[in-house]
């Protein structure tokens, strides 16, 4: 078991330019969710799948999209990136059962500089 | 509203002596808590849950409802606990379950 995976692990943009980071878990998860971590500022939620077919947003969703493509892997793209951007982002899945289930395993994680 | 609160971003300690990391959270209802390790560029894991009532590497956590805080000790700490920990409370949104983070601790254990 891979656990969840990320790539790229480093990426350095321009300002303006477009990506697109792809995780995968092989834990059957349902729920999907993508994080940036800031210094000061902790985790915080960008968008977050609870299962296969459906998004959400979370607390900082914008100048973000998301792709559930199937129940294995969820996409998060930036379709112009800022240097408010630069950031490490990680993914995480849970199963989202009941009594303790909610547990979120993370990917390695994606550290993203934009100049 | 559902968050969790950590007052500290740094704490240096030196190596065996006592660590207590705070956490604080407000949620109405039967709350579920979690500890959270990271240690230097890696990524986040588990380290502790509230429910199980464990210990795990010498931490341990307990929650007091009265005081509406889970805590985070450690009598006696190691240089390889030096690490970023971050306390994580369950919350329901829309039916759905997420994860509402503190904005995390760095301990430094000094040897």
């Amino acid at each position: 078991n891979a656990g969840v995976t990320q790539t790229p692990k480093f990426q350095v943009l321009k300002t303006g330019q477009s990506m697109t980071l792809q995780c995968a878990q092989d834990m059957n998860h349902n729920s999907m969710y993508w994080y940036r971590q800031d210094p000061g500022m902790g985790l915080r939620l960008i968008y977050y799948s609870a299962s296969e077919g459906t998004t959400d947003k979370g607390e900082v969703p914008n100048g973000y999209n998301v792709s559930r493509l199937n129940k294995r892997e969820f996409s998060l793209r930036l379709e112009s990136a800022a240097p408010s951007q630069t950031s490490v982002y990680f993914c995480a899945s849970s199963s989202q059962g009941l009594a303790g289930g909610h547990e979120q395993f993370f990917g390695p994680g994606t550290r993203l500089t934009v100049l | 509203a559902q968050r969790v609160t950590q007052p500290e971003k740094l704490l240096s300690v030196f190596k065996g002596a006592p660590v207590e990391l705070k956490c604080n959270y407000s949620y109405s209802g039967s709350p579920e808590l979690f500890w959270y390790v990271q240690y230097s560029r890696q990524r986040l894991q588990l380290l502790l849950r509230h429910i199980s009532r464990e210990s795990i590497k010498g931490f341990t956590a307990d929650l007091n409802k009265g005081e509406t805080s889970f805590h985070l000790k450690k009598p006696f700490a190691q240089e390889e606990d030096s690490a970023m920990y971050y306390c994580a409370l369950v919350r329901v949104v829309y039916g759905n379950n997420r994860l509402a983070f503190g904005k995390g601790n760095q301990v430094v254990v000094i040897p």
